[in-house]
């Protein structure tokens, strides 16, 4: 079975610091997805970024980039220039390459807080 | 909201009470499926549904049925409600057969007393 870690439960910096949320997953798998997905206060799961197992490429969404290290099993996030709506908790998650199931294995969650 | 809506928002229900929590999408998406997060976690799959007629379990699905009569549809039905079903349910849906990130409903918070 596939398992996700945070291993920060909290972080919290200063408005335009660059924050790096940890992820790691444990899988025999070779072929599958990790997202990271963020909660604000309102309770709405939003997707942030995605990244393919098979893709050397770090993915990136505008002030978002992950650096995705496949042998080390690690995912994590970095948010550039924070801004205060990026209060949340952010959620790592993995999803196995099959088309038939769709199940997000999800990590614990971080919770930041982006202080003015 | 990913073109999902769940309703209700809100529901508070007494032990041994039954009830519908009902997902509805309109964009004719084959991909459905139900969370629940529990304070302090992540979400975790109850049932998902690869289409209209085809359902199955995930990791957490005792004490819930699912049934998928119509693409739009995928209702989670709470057959008899305890404490430990508290929690906040999201429905999920996948857009198209070759994707493969779901995308969330806003939510259902629902207390069991």
């Amino acid at each position: 079975a596939q398992t996700v870690t945070q291993s920060q439960p909290e972080m919290s910096v200063q408005e335009a610091e660059t924050v790096t949320l940890s992820c790691t997953y444990d899988t025999s798998e070779n072929n599958y997805y990790l997202f990271w997905y963020k909660q604000p206060p309102s309770r709405q799961m939003i997707l942030v970024i995605r990244q393919e197992a098979y893709k050397q490429q770090n993915a990136t969404e505008n002030r978002f980039s992950v650096n995705f290290q496949k042998a080390a099993k690690s995912f994590s996030l970095k948010i550039s220039d924070s801004q205060l709506g990026d209060t949340a908790m952010y959620f790592c998650a993995f999803m196995k390459q099959n088309q038939g199931a769709q199940k997000l294995v999800f990590g614990q969650g971080t919770r930041l807080t982006i202080n003015p | 909201n990913a073109g999902v809506t769940q309703t209700p928002k809100f529901q508070v229900l007494k032990t041994g009470q039954s009830m519908t929590l009902q997902c509805a999408q309109d964009m004719n998406h084959e991909y459905m499926s139900w969370y629940r997060q529990d304070p302090g976690m992540g979400l975790r799959l109850i049932h998902y549904s690869v289409g209209a007629g085809i359902t199955d379990q995930g990791e957490v699905p005792n004490g819930y049925n699912v049934s998928r009569s119509t693409t739009e549809d995928f209702p989670l039905r709470l057959l008899s409600a305890a404490p430990s079903q508290t929690s906040v349910y999201f429905c999920a849906i996948r857009r198209g057969r070759n994707t493969d990130t779901q995308y969330f409903g806003p939510g259902t918070r629902l207390t069991v007393l």
